[in-house]
């Protein structure tokens, strides 16, 4: 069965850091790659998403993602975090030409000012 | 607007009650999820219903069923409510992507505490 790992549980970073999330998932075939965001007492929205072709993707608010598929990754990054974004992230990984769609653990981030 | 919304922001039930979750979407998406969130376990899929009356069990279906007699209407089942069913309790809904998948789009949540 498909599988995703986010390695990074908690991660607190002052403002200005640049920030790295790691996700990693467990299938051999083609998948269709997710980042969602959760801020504190809001719904879980999308960040961005992977379907097909350049492997770096653009996200809303200056995220950025890259789909490795020798390393199963899609990393999350951004090169200077705001206090704003303050929230949880999901990794999420779907098979292709499937809708079924399985989440990560999730990574708490907490940025100071 | 795409709007997903779900019928109860809090609930508290017994242990041994029959609880129904209601969750409806209003963009005529094929596919609809329940998932549980936990604190470190992250979303972990219940039930994935892909049309109307049909359902695939996610990773953790035991103690929950599931109805989708209308396709803008997913219904979750505790047949007999248990303490460790306490949770955040998300709805979501996509359409179905074919070669790719769309996003998914979700509820504000329902927290359920059986007591």
């Amino acid at each position: 069965a498909q599988s995703v790992s986010q390695h990074n549980h908690h991660v607190i970073l002052s403002e200005a850091a640049s920030l790295e999330l790691g996700c990693n998932y467990s299938y051999g075939g083609t998948v269709n790659l997710f980042w969602y965001v959760q801020y504190p007492g809001q719904h879980l929205q999308l960040l961005l998403k992977y379907f097909s072709g350049d492997p770096l993707v653009k996200g809303i608010k200056g995220f950025e993602a890259e789909f490795i598929k020798s390393k199963f990754s899609f990393n999350l990054r951004k090169p200077s975090v705001q206090w704003s974004d303050t929230a949880e992230y999901f990794c999420a990984v779907s098979i292709y030409n499937t809708d079924k769609l399985i989440f990560g653990t999730g990574t708490r981030l907490q940025v100071f000012p | 607007d795409v709007k997903v919304t779900q019928s109860s922001r809090y609930l508290v039930k017994r242990t041994g009650e029959k609880v129904f979750l209601e969750c409806v979407q209003d963009m005529d998406h094929e596919n609809m999820f329940w998932y549980r969130q936990d604190p470190g376990l992250g979303l972990r899929l219940i039930y994935f219903s892909y049309d109307v009356k049909m359902k695939e069990k996610g990773d953790i279906p035991e103690g929950y069923s599931v109805s989708r007699e209308k396709k803008e209407r997913f219904s979750l089942i505790l047949e007999s409510a248990s303490t460790n069913q306490t949770s955040m309790y998300l709805c979501a809904s996509s359409l179905t992507g074919g070669l790719m998948n769309t996003e998914a789009f979700f509820g504000q949540g329902t927290r359920l505490t059986v007591v």
